[in-house]
């Protein structure tokens, strides 16, 4: 099992560009979770997913975040124009729903720096 | 509102002996899960041990187990043992229901901000 796979590892990139970070969870979660981790903030949850299906993008910062699932398999998380203040690690996680005790299985996160 | 209080920042243990962890958590929700998750300096998140609250056995997980007095809204993580491998960031986290138009469904994890654990030789 590969676990949680995200890509890129690492990302540069200078304010106002777009970045797109992309998950792919471990086959067979039905639940697909974004989050962002900072120093001032903490962990907080931006999106999440149930089969495919947005359940609940409160997290979600502004119209500058948008978030798609478009299969079981694949998710993305962009940010178009990218800030200095979007600079985080972005977790990817997943889980099976109807496991007994619902463990998210993190991915190794995306460190994004936005110059 | 979900809540997750963690208090203590930062975390000192001598090699070999046990170390409690704290969280407490605010909920009005009957249903929902306790986590631990550990972040070691590399960056990952590992799952370390979970409780239901409907549980009424302590979780335990190898050197891991977790204190749960669910009248006082606590799950304290108690490491049996600590090892120089243990020193990392822990993180306590709630998983409760989300409620909509449909229905309840599993929501999302509410999670404290870290106790940095440092074990010492």
């Amino acid at each position: 099992d590969a676990g949680v796979i995200q890509s890129p590892r690492h990302e540069v990139t200078e304010m106002g560009q777009e970045v797109t970070l992309r998950c792919k969870p471990i086959s067979g979660h039905n639940s697909l979770f974004w989050y962002r981790q900072t120093m001032m903030r903490g962990l907080e949850l931006l999106i999440y997913f149930n089969n495919n299906v947005p359940i609940d993008d409160s997290g979600m910062p502004e119209d500058r975040f948008s978030a798609k699932m478009p299969n079981a398999s694949f998710s993305t998380l962009k940010i178009q124009p990218s800030e200095p203040r979007d600079s985080a690690v972005y977790f990817c996680a997943s889980s099976f729903r109807g496991a007994n005790n619902n463990e998210q299985f993190f991915g190794p996160g995306t460190r994004l720096t936005v110059l | 509102a979900q809540k997750i209080t963690q208090t203590q920042p930062g975390m000192f243990v001598q090699e070999k002996e046990a170390v409690t962890l704290d969280c407490t958590y605010d909920t009005s929700d009957q249903s929902y899960g306790l986590f631990w998750y550990k972040q070691p300096s590399s960056g990952e998140m590992i799952f370390l041990i979970y409780q239901g609250s409907y549980d009424e056995q302590n979780a335990t997980e190898g050197r891991y187990s977790l204190n749960f007095q669910k009248a006082r809204k606590s799950a304290n993580l108690v490491i049996s043992a600590s090892q120089l491998g243990d020193s990392a960031m822990y993180f306590c986290a709630m998983r409760a229901l989300l409620y909509t138009d449909r229905g309840s469904t599993l929501g999302r994890l509410y999670f404290g901000r870290g106790t940095q654990l440092t074990v010492w030789p």
